[in-house]
Formats: C-alpha cells, sequence, structure tokens
C-alpha cells in the first residue's frame, strides 16, 4: 500500500518557469512532510520540509503548500534553472512528537527537466 | 566537517552470496537509518538503530539484518542474496530524538546482484 502518492512522473520546465509537483497522502498521523532532491548518482538531500501547523513554508525559489484537510502538499519551484534539474522525491513521517516511531515513506519521484 | 560516509561505493554479488555494507554517520549524530532505493523508485526504510538497537523496522525479511557500533557507525547485512535486492543502498543519519529534522543522507551503495 502506497501511503504518499507523488505526481507528475516526469515534468519539462522552460528555464524561468514554475515547476509545481504535487503530492497526496493517507495517513492522517503524519506530522512531518519533507521535500528531497536527488540528483544522479548522489544520496538524497533534504530541500524544505513542514509541520501540519502551517499551509505554507518558502525558502528562496521553493515554496510548500500543504493542505491538510485535503491531505495533500505540494512543491513549488520559481524561476526554475537548469541547475534544478534533479528527481524530486516527497516524504512523510511520524515522530515530531519525540515519541520515537520514525521512518520516512517516500513518494515514487518527479523527474524535472529544466529547458534552457 | 564529514557528512555521512559510505562504503563501499559499488558492490556486484552473485545470487545466495552475502554483503556487508557500512555507514558512517554525520559528525555529533547518533541515529542511523537504512533504506532501499531501487531503479525508478523512492527510498524503502528498511531499519534504524540508535543505541546500538534496533528502534524501527519496515516491511523487510529477516535476511536483512544490521548492527550500529559504540562510535555510531552502522553496518547493513544481506543473507542469501536475491536478484531483486539490486538497488541503491542508503545510509541515513540524524539526531535522536528530533530524528526527522534534518535528516542527511549519504551517497548510497550501489548493489548489482547478478
Amino acid at each position: 500500500q502506497q501511503q504518499v502518492k507523488q505526481s507528475p512522473q516526469s515534468l519539462i520546465v522552460q528555464k524561468g518557469g514554475i515547476s509545481i509537483i504535487n503530492c497526496a497522502y493517507e495517513n492522517t498521523a503524519f506530522d512531518y512532510f519533507p521535500w528531497y532532491q536527488q540528483f544522479p548518482g548522489k544520496g538524497p538531500a533534504l530541500l524544505i520540509a513542514i509541520r501540519p501547523d502551517v499551509s505554507e513554508k518558502k525558502e528562496g525559489r521553493f515554496t510548500i503548500s500543504f493542505n491538510k484537510s485535503a491531505k495533500q502538499f505540494s512543491l513549488h519551484i520559481m524561476d526554475s534553472q537548469p541547475g534544478d534539474s534533479a528527481t524530486y522525491f516527497c516524504a512523510a513521517s511520524i515522530g515530531y512528537s519525540g515519541a520515537g516511531s520514525y521512518q520516512l515513506t517516500f513518494g515514487k519521484g518527479t523527474k524535472l527537466s529544466v529547458i534552457p | 566537517d564529514a557528512g555521512v560516509t559510505q562504503s563501499p561505493t559499488h558492490l556486484i554479488k552473485t545470487r545466495g552470496q552475502q554483503v556487508t555494507l557500512r555507514c558512517s554517520p554525520k559528525s555529533g549524530h547518533d541515529t542511523v537509518s537504512w533504506y532501499q532505493q531501487a531503479l525508478g523508485q523512492g527510498p524503502q526504510f528498511i531499519f534504524q538503530y540508535y543505541e546500538e538497537e534496533e528502534r524501527q523496522r519496515g516491511n523487510f525479511p529477516d535476511r536483512f539484518s544490521g548492527h550500529q557500533f559504540p562510535n555510531y557507525s552502522s553496518e547493513l547485512n544481506v543473507n542469501a542474496l536475491l536478484l531483486g535486492d539490486s538497488a541503491l543502498y542508503l545510509c541515513a543519519s540524524s539526531l535522536w530524538p528530533d530524528m526527522n529534522t534534518e535528516a542527511f543522507f549519504g551517497q548510497g551503495t550501489r548493489l548489482t546482484v547478478v
């Protein structure tokens, strides 16, 4: 059972455009929603993360929008650059409360290509 | 400050063999988690170690086992390798108990089973 569904599978955006990747989750106990960026041959790197008590978080060109009632969250990359070309993964986990129960559940990934 | 380091980077094994992968966490981190990433898929949680004990385990068979040493480094062992075990194995380190924040991943070990 896939608990985090990510779309689209691939995305092509013109340089300067906005890239939007969407994720939906099923487990309402999830309380931490990070996005990871992965380049070929590298491990995933944390890009930005959000807790369910806020609806939006912005860091530079990257913004997470979170809709708790719809159980959806999305990543927006503004002014997309060729250097942003990578695979992006959304994830979710339980454990912010420090209860000790923790594992990241990842989506299947979105391969982003930003063309000049 | 070295990040998460994994060794080896690539490995080729024969079906039925056993393999050991190694991970050194980021300096100051005490918790290590292991993930399996099949080609074209997102990472899947295998297990997590803290204080040399397995704390959480994902949906993986007992052929997958691990160990954490007093210096927080960790090993992942896979016995009786299957072709389907071919994947990128990722190690992530973090600080207990707020394991969710700033979990750093290594570059992974690419395991090919032939």
